[in-house]
């Protein structure tokens, strides 16, 4: 079985500060792990996925995460925040390689706030 | 490229009735798509899986009565509502994955049932 945790439900910054999103995760396999960000009323966008290759992960718009096995994390960052950054911020693994035609679980999402 | 669409984008509906929504790739095939429901500022729930040309999957507790999967053609999936009742209101989001390739997601679709 799979399961992720998102620490954070609510997470506030300023503007031109960093951001850091926190995500654990717990599975039987090696995983395939996800942010999708979703911005209010919209559909979710692939921010970044890690697939067994570079434990570091770059995404769009500056963002990054870093997978760690041995904490079982693979918690989001990006160094300095925008205004428009501010949305709900999914991590979610898969027990396939891609998460293609696998199943996905999502965590319970973490609402980032950016402050002027 | 990897775009996903959905219609509609809103629906209102009687209690009752029967909704249908559709979920296309726009410019890849997509050998498997998922329906997920989300409640308000709650995350994202699968109900089923559907591969082209087979029965839909539902995950546990999902009635496969009530929501009808039809995944005819490579480009699109449907989603039926049937006898829909208040508490089926809910944003409903497709994805579709090309082979074993990532899930890319649709704009959602917000029913509402009076």
């Amino acid at each position: 079985a799979q399961s992720v945790t998102q620490l954070d439900s609510h997470v506030s910054v300023s503007e031109g500060t960093p951001v850091l999103l926190r995500c654990n995760y717990s599975s039987s396999y090696s995983p395939s792990l996800f942010w999708y960000v979703q911005h209010p009323n919209k559909g979710l966008q692939l921010l970044l996925k890690y697939t067994s290759a570079a434990t570091l992960v770059k995404g769009i718009n500056g963002f990054e995460a870093e997978f760690k096995k041995s904490e079982t994390s693979f918690h989001l960052t990006k160094p300095s925040a925008h205004m428009s950054d501010a949305a709900e911020y999914f991590c979610v693994v898969s027990e396939g390689l891609t998460g293609g035609g696998n199943k996905l679980t999502f965590g319970t999402g973490t609402q980032l706030k950016v402050e002027l | 490229g990897a775009v996903v669409s959905q219609h509609p984008s809103w629906v209102i509906c009687k209690s009752g009735t029967s909704v249908k929504i559709e979920c296309r790739s726009l410019d890849f095939q997509a050998t498997t798509m998922f329906w997920y429901r989300q409640f308000p500022k709650q995350s994202l729930m699968l109900m089923a899986t559907s591969n082209e040309g087979s029965k839909a999957t539902y995950e546990q507790g999902v009635e496969k009565d009530k929501f009808l999967i039809n995944h005819a053609s490579l480009t699109l999936s449907t989603l039926t509502v049937t006898s829909a009742h208040p508490e089926d209101s809910s944003f409903y989001i497709c994805s579709a994955s090309r082979l074993q390739e990532t899930q890319y997601f649709g704009p959602g679709t917000r029913l509402l049932v009076l």
